[in-house]
């Protein structure tokens, strides 16, 4: 069992379909990290939430909108996807991003099918 | 952009074998990382090595960086069926900040 928790699992939506990733953490870390991995890559970095204030976008597209509710949570906001977007998304945290030298803490991801 | 470059992709080694794993990056680094992914699952950290350090020990794992060869090693001694997973290395570019960027991935397949 993983200390982050990501829900759902799977998630099967259509294009037009909205949707949200969650995940959450009480390990008190204060910052929060989405990547979106596809089958045999690694990870790719999305975004980044340092103190409950997004730090960095790696120029995603607008259809993903994320949200930190609080320093607990870490949500990701689907609409509007396309089928390339199909993919394992996982989220992380870490103990405090300002300090550096730290391991991330990974959930099992949400494995996302667009139709 | 891949910072991390693994080799080899693929390894396949019978139980009781050491497996080896090499990873070279382009830039310097603050520290770089190794995780392991099994089948379907999320990663697990397994070692960090900071960039003045040269050799780190965990148990059955041993990782070396060599800052000027901009490589490390990542080596699993008397390995176990379950030791079969997908291994990546990740840098973290920036002092200050954890960023990862991960390399390709080595997978391993460890036959009893």
């Amino acid at each position: 069992d993983t200390e982050v928790t990501q829900t759902p699992k799977h998630l099967v939506m259509g294009m037009t379909n909205k949707k949200s990733l969650k995940c959450e953490q009480h390990m008190g870390h204060r910052a929060m990290y989405w990547y979106k991995q596809k089958a045999k890559k690694p990870p790719e970095l999305m975004f980044v939430y340092s103190y409950e204030k997004l730090s960095i976008n790696e120029s995603v597209p607008s259809r993903f909108s994320p949200e930190c509710p609080n320093s607990s949570l870490l949500n990701l906001h689907l609409h509007a996807l396309q089928p390339e977007d199909s993919a394992l998304y996982l989220c992380a945290s870490s103990q405090d991003r300002d300090r550096g030298n730290q391991p991330q803490h990974f959930g099992d991801g949400t494995r996302l099918s667009i139709l | 952009s891949q910072q991390g470059e693994e080799d080899p992709q693929a390894l396949s080694i019978q139980e009781g074998e050491n497996a080896t794993m090499n990873c070279s990056y382009k830039t310097s680094i603050n520290n770089l990382q190794w995780y392991r992914q099994n089948s379907g699952r999320g990663l697990v950290h397994l070692i960090l090595i900071r960039s003045n350090e040269r050799e780190k020990h965990s148990g059955r794992l041993r990782v070396t960086l060599d800052t000027s060869k901009k490589s490390s090693s990542l080596l699993i001694t008397a390995s176990r069926a379950a030791d079969t997973a997908s291994y990546f290395c990740a840098t973290d570019l920036t002092s200050g900040y954890s960023t990862l960027t991960f390399g390709k991935g080595t997978m391993l397949l460890v036959s009893p």
